[in-house]
């Protein structure tokens, strides 16, 4: 049983196209996350969604658009994709405390986005 | 504002060595610290963490990190690596509702 999985995990696609990842966790949490991981390994938040609420929305261009239809899932829909919008995503869930992240987080394989 | 430095890009080492991946934070509330790790074309799996108590933390698969107040660190060790233990480490900090990452370290073991 796969605690967080996220489909698809490769994406090739075209510029200004449209395109969505998916993401689900049975591990019961209550709070899931995005991240995108750059060529450099880098990883930065892109959003966080705690009960279905969204909690955190860093600096991230509104083509983005997360939605999360329950507890268990996020997705991530993407508009008018760009060449620099290539990366890896990460879907990620955990248990939050009292707000703060003492739990780990745990992660789903990744989707390697490449946009030509 | 809660930040994670990571001082070494990549360590290479033989293998059996003993290793150390460095990290200092900058943190003005209380600290709670995670070392990740991410194998090649994986997502990021918990090492160990450090909440409160004991400042020498075990994690898997045979690495530890010591919490250090007094030099805002938290460097994770291992005493002998395995060519298997190849792999970019991670260190983060929690920061109210998310965990901030430093910019990662590649472990090469070399044979």
């Amino acid at each position: 049983d796969t605690a967080v999985s996220q489909t698809p995990k490769y994406l090739v696609t075209q510029m200004g196209n449209d395109k969505s990842i998916k993401c689900e966790q049975n591990l019961g949490h209550d709070t899931m996350y995005w991240y995108k991981q750059d060529s450099k390994k880098f990883l930065k938040i892109m959003f966080s969604y705690n009960n279905k609420e969204l909690i955190i929305n860093e600096t991230v261009p509104n083509r983005f658009s997360p939605k999360s239809p329950d507890k268990a899932h996020l997705n991530l829909h993407i508009n008018s994709l760009e060449l620099g919008d290539s990366a890896v995503y990460f879907c990620a869930s955990s248990q939050v405390i009292s707000g703060y992240a003492y739990n780990e987080q745990f992660f789903g394989p990744g989707t390697r986005l490449t946009v030509l | 504002a809660q930040s994670v430095t990571q001082l070494d890009s990549q360590v290479p080492v033989f293998e059996e060595a003993p290793v150390e991946l460095r990290c200092n934070y900058s943190s003005s509330v209380s600290v709670y610290l995670f070392w990740y790790v991410q194998y090649p074309n994986q997502g990021l799996q918990l090492l160990l963490k450090y909440l409160s108590g004991s400042t020498l933390v075990k994690g898997i698969n045979g690495f530890e990190a010591e919490f250090n107040k007094s030099q805002t660190s938290f460097h994770l060790r291992k005493p002998s690596v395995h060519i298997s233990d190849t792999a970019e480490y991670f260190c983060a900090v929690s920061a109210a509702n998310k965990l901030i990452f430093g910019t990662g370290t590649l472990l090469a073991v070399q044979p």
